[in-house]
């Protein structure tokens, strides 16, 4: 079954910083646009930005409240997409999931990784 | 604060038909997309493209579009249709992707 995995998610303080990772088994994501979701306790989905495939030129497009600070990237040799966060507030507090278009737009995420951002 | 619009709770009985709304529904948006989420665990495609099921979605499940608002209908209901369910949508004219707030739907 495709899936994507989340790592890298954990306590920071604010204004720090912390870079996510996202990977895949059983398809690769060379050929895929990768989406960054995420939900703060007890609330609603945020999308927060994505990344085009590299013949798509690999760029990026963030939500507003992530605009600025954080950075989609993707490396090839890993098949693996990241998301580096900065400059880190208490409203991002939040589990991350990475999704993609497998066959359809969003059909495919991962089961979330953790990021707290303490005071 | 989401562009698109869900009320934030729906409920119905065994075998009822509910529908859950989205409004707010911009020109910059050509499709809605539906997601289902229990408690836990990670969204999951119900509807794409407005209306729309991926292979293994029942057909109880049902998603439609008009004008400024779409709606997602649940025929003969049934317990394990109790999550939440978020409408979202890429604005181009926002060029974001935006979600519905979500709708807890309560299976009584």
């Amino acid at each position: 079954e495709e899936q994507l995995v989340e790592s890298g998610g954990g306590l920071v303080e604010r204004g720090g910083s912390l870079r996510l990772s996202c990977t895949a088994s059983q398809f690769s994501l060379k050929n895929a646009w990768v989406s960054w979701v995420r939900q703060a306790p007890g609330k609603g989905l945020e999308w927060v930005g994505r990344i085009r495939t590299e013949s798509d030129g690999g760029t990026t497009d963030y939500g507003t409240p992530v605009k600025g600070r954080f950075i989609i990237s993707r490396d090839a040799s890993k098949d693996t997409v990241y998301l580096q966060m900065n400059g880190l507030k208490i409203e991002d507090t939040a589990l991350y999931y990475c999704t993609t278009r497998y066959s359809f737009f969003m059909d495919v995420w991962g089961k979330g990784t953790r990021v707290t951002v303490s005071s | 604060q989401s562009v698109l619009t869900q009320s934030p709770s729906a409920s119905g009985t065994p075998g009822q038909r509910v529908t859950i709304s989205c409004s707010g529904v911009g020109s910059g948006i050509d499709y809605v997309y539906w997601f289902q989420q229990f408690p836990g665990a990670a969204p999951t495609l119900l509807i794409h493209r407005s209306d729309q099921r991926p292979s293994g979605v029942p057909d109880r499940f049902s998603g439609s579009k008009s004008g400024t608002s779409a709606s997602l209908a649940i025929s003969g209901l049934r317990s394990e249709d109790e999550a939440d369910y978020y409408c979202a949508g890429w604005d181009d004219s926002l060029s974001e992707w935006v979600f519905g707030g979500g709708t807890k739907l309560t299976v009584l």
